[in-house]
């Protein structure tokens, strides 16, 4: 079955640049669909970032869009997410997730387990 | 805050029926057919219940609903189990300006 696993530093300086990776197993990216990231800090809600396609099309939250850039590599079957100048409000646990549909839309699985990343110096 | 309104909790005894809403604008819920409804246990990743207002994934339980009339949608939960208790979250397709939005979430209590 699909699988999907985040990957990256669990701690940012304050105005560096947070990186993570998404590794999919048991689907192959270039073969379709949008791949998301979404992100909880701690205790809160859920908070979608963007989406990219397999081509490379990408969408972003109009709110974090600014500072947000999302990638895919068909060739590791790996999509990434930057966040850059990261404060401690972008301390939260991201997730990533596979939205099965060759358009966006806001139905997303399965998900990775997610990764806590802290913002902290 | 959320761009979709939820309330904060609910709760109700085994085997009874209860309902969370989800209520956005005619720019998100009441426009659009594409609301999604996620379960979360804590410390777990969010599990997806419907999908496309009223649609249910293989596997998940059919005592799993959903529904939407005008700019609130709801999910239902009848015969309700201990393994039941969770956060449920509301997402919504919202158009090609601001496109996705999530409830704030409900914490469902099993008495």
């Amino acid at each position: 079955q699909v699988q999907l696993q985040e990957s990256g530093p669990g701690l940012v300086k304050p105005s560096e640049t947070l990186s993570l990776t998404c590794t999919v197993s048991g689907y192959s990216i270039s073969s379709g669909y949008y791949w998301g990231w979404i992100r909880q800090p701690p205790g809160k809600g859920l908070e979608w970032i963007g989406s990219i396609y397999h081509s490379g099309s990408t969408y972003y939250n109009p709110s974090l869009k600014s500072r947000v850039t999302i990638s895919v590599d068909t060739s590791k079957n790996q999509f990434s997410l930057k966040l850059s100048s990261v404060t401690a409000a972008d301390t939260a646990v991201y997730y990533c997730a596979r939205s099965p549909r060759e358009w966006l839309s806001p139905w997303f699985d399965p998900w990775g387990q997610g990764t806590l990343v802290t913002v902290s110096s | 805050q959320s761009a979709l309104t939820q309330p904060a909790s609910v709760s109700g005894s085994p085997g009874q029926s209860i309902t969370i809403s989800c209520t956005g604008t005619s720019s998100d819920v009441g426009g659009y057919n594409y609301v999604s409804w996620y379960q979360q246990h804590p410390g777990k990743a969010p599990k997806l219940m419907i999908y496309d207002v009223s649609k249910r994934p293989s596997g998940v339980s059919n005592r799993f609903s959903g529904s939407k009339s005008g700019n609130t949608a709801s999910l239902t939960i009848s015969g309700l189990q201990a393994e039941d208790e969770a956060d449920y979250y509301c997402c919504s397709y919202a158009g090609s300006s601001t496109l996705v939005v999530f409830g704030g979430g409900t914490k469902l209590t099993v008495l």
